[in-house]
């Protein structure tokens, strides 16, 4: 089965808090790519980071970072000193091509709360 | 920069109402897709379509129906709109057949079924 789970429904912290959001994968696949989206307020749904199976090197962008472990199938994101402008609800993705089948398959979201 | 355009933003149907909703994008991605958003169920994929001509079923197809006449059009249309179809709907397109491509969204549609 392929399926992106995370756990985390809603997460509330204070301001210049650091936050971990937590995704997990199930595929059989070898080659795949995960991704992450951020969904601000407005409601649109913004790229932030992709990530190939063969490729596991953690990333930091500024106060972003990923932490991605095949060994455990999990693909976490990480914001550090968030800010207020950090809350959204956040998309972990997994995409596979097997037979063609050029799907994603979402999470169902992790809304962060960041309070001033 | 439109990127993906989906018209229109907002819309209110009665039950048993048809409409289409219209996505556009002008960067000659092959690859379309029509997501619905509802709370706690994350992204669920309605239809996708890997170029011109060409439609395949997601996750929850039931109901609708799609179309791809030109590249960079793919519409979904509601032939009678149920209460169960309020949501968020999302336009999504990605080039090429790399699945190192990320997805780009439009900014959805709201619909509302009363």
């Amino acid at each position: 089965a392929q399926k992106v789970t995370q756990a985390q429904t809603e997460i509330s912290v204070v301001e210049k808090e650091d936050v971990t959001l937590d995704c997990v994968y199930e595929t059989r696949d070898t080659t795949y790519y995960l991704f992450w989206y951020k969904q601000p307020p407005s409601g649109e749904l913004v790229f932030l980071i992709r990530r190939n199976s063969f490729d596991e090197q953690n990333e930091i962008s500024g106060r972003y970072s990923w932490n991605f472990q095949k060994s455990t199938s999990s693909f976490n994101f990480t914001i550090t000193a968030s800010q207020v402008v950090d809350s959204a609800v956040y998309f972990c993705a997994l995409r596979r091509d097997p037979g063609g089948t050029y799907k994603y398959i979402f999470g169902t979201g992790t809304r962060l709360k960041v309070l001033a | 920069n439109a990127g993906v355009t989906q018209t229109p933003k907002f819309r209110v149907l009665k039950t048993g109402q048809s409409m289409t909703l219209l996505c556009a994008q002008d960067m000659n991605h092959e690859y379309m897709y029509w997501y619905r958003q509802d709370p706690g169920m994350g992204l669920r994929l309605i239809h996708y379509s890997v170029g011109e001509g060409t439609t395949a079923k997601g996750e929850v197809p039931d109901g609708y129906n799609v179309s791809r006449l030109k590249k960079q059009n793919f519409l979904l249309g509601l032939e009678s709109a149920a209460p169960s179809q309020t949501s968020v709907y999302f336009c999504a397109s990605n080039k090429g057949r790399s699945i190192n491509q990320p997805q780009h969204f439009g900014d959805g549609t709201r619909l509302s079924i009363l």
